[in-house]
């Protein structure tokens, strides 16, 4: 069983700081994508990322996948009251599309 | 709006129970995924269809099943409800059946009494 770790699990701030989400496995993946999730609604795609060692950036948003394509990071700058909600990892194997999701990161920033 | 639809938004019912949930596609996708969130056990893959065919099987049980009719529309039915099937059950659409991303639907929810 593929397992994705997410941490932290929960993680409150203020609005204007810095933070970031990891997720990690055992296992390789041959993508990684991250999703938000907002209360009563299904998760949205953020990014896909596919090569080791790639970043992309999405406003203030910075996705990494590891070199070995085992562990990803999200870095949110200067975190707004929008970007609240839950933060998904979910990672795809070669073999067949479907997905496994990680554990969850809920973000919550505060005024 | 992710383009896929889900109905209904809402569904109470009774143990023993059996119940369809709908989703169609997002126009032009050829696969429909099924997940179920819950607090404890997270996003939990279902079942994926590809053009009417299944293609991939998670932690489905035994008294789920689903289909994937010919305007790719797809069902989910489960049958013999107990309390702790009570959770969030999206469906997901893509082009392909491989390396591609995924859109989900805005859910249903599912409440067993």
């Amino acid at each position: 069983t593929q397992l994705l770790e997410q941490s932290p699990q929960f993680l409150s701030i203020q609005e204007g700081e810095n933070l970031t989400v990891y997720c990690n496995s055992s296992s390789v993946f041959s993508s990684l994508q991250w999703y938000r999730q907002e209360p009563g609604e299904g998760p949205v795609l953020l990014v896909t990322v596919v090569t080791g060692g790639e970043v992309k950036k999405l406003k203030r948003l910075t996705f990494q996948f590891g070199d070995a394509r085992k562990d990803s990071s999200l870095h949110i700058t200067a975190a707004q009251p929008g970007d609240t909600g839950l933060y998904l990892c979910a990672g795809e194997t070669g073999t067949a599309s479907k997905l496994t999701f990680g554990t969850g990161t809920r973000l919550q920033v505060t005024l | 709006d992710s383009g896929v639809t889900q109905t209904p938004k809402h569904l109470i019912t009774a143990t023993g129970q059996r119940v369809t949930l709908r989703c169609s596609p997002r126009s032009g996708d050829l696969s429909v995924y099924w997940y179920q969130q819950s607090l404890d056990q997270g996003l939990q893959f279902l079942i994926q269809y590809y053009n009417g065919e299944e293609r991939a099987k998670g932690n489905i049980l035994e008294r789920f099943s689903a289909q994937q009719f010919p305007d790719l529309h797809s069902e989910l039915n489960l049958s013999s409800l107990e309390l702790g099937d009570s959770a969030l059950y999206f469906c997901a659409s893509s082009v392909w059946d491989s390396y591609t991303e995924q859109f989900f639907g805005p859910g249903t929810r599912l409440t067993v009494l």
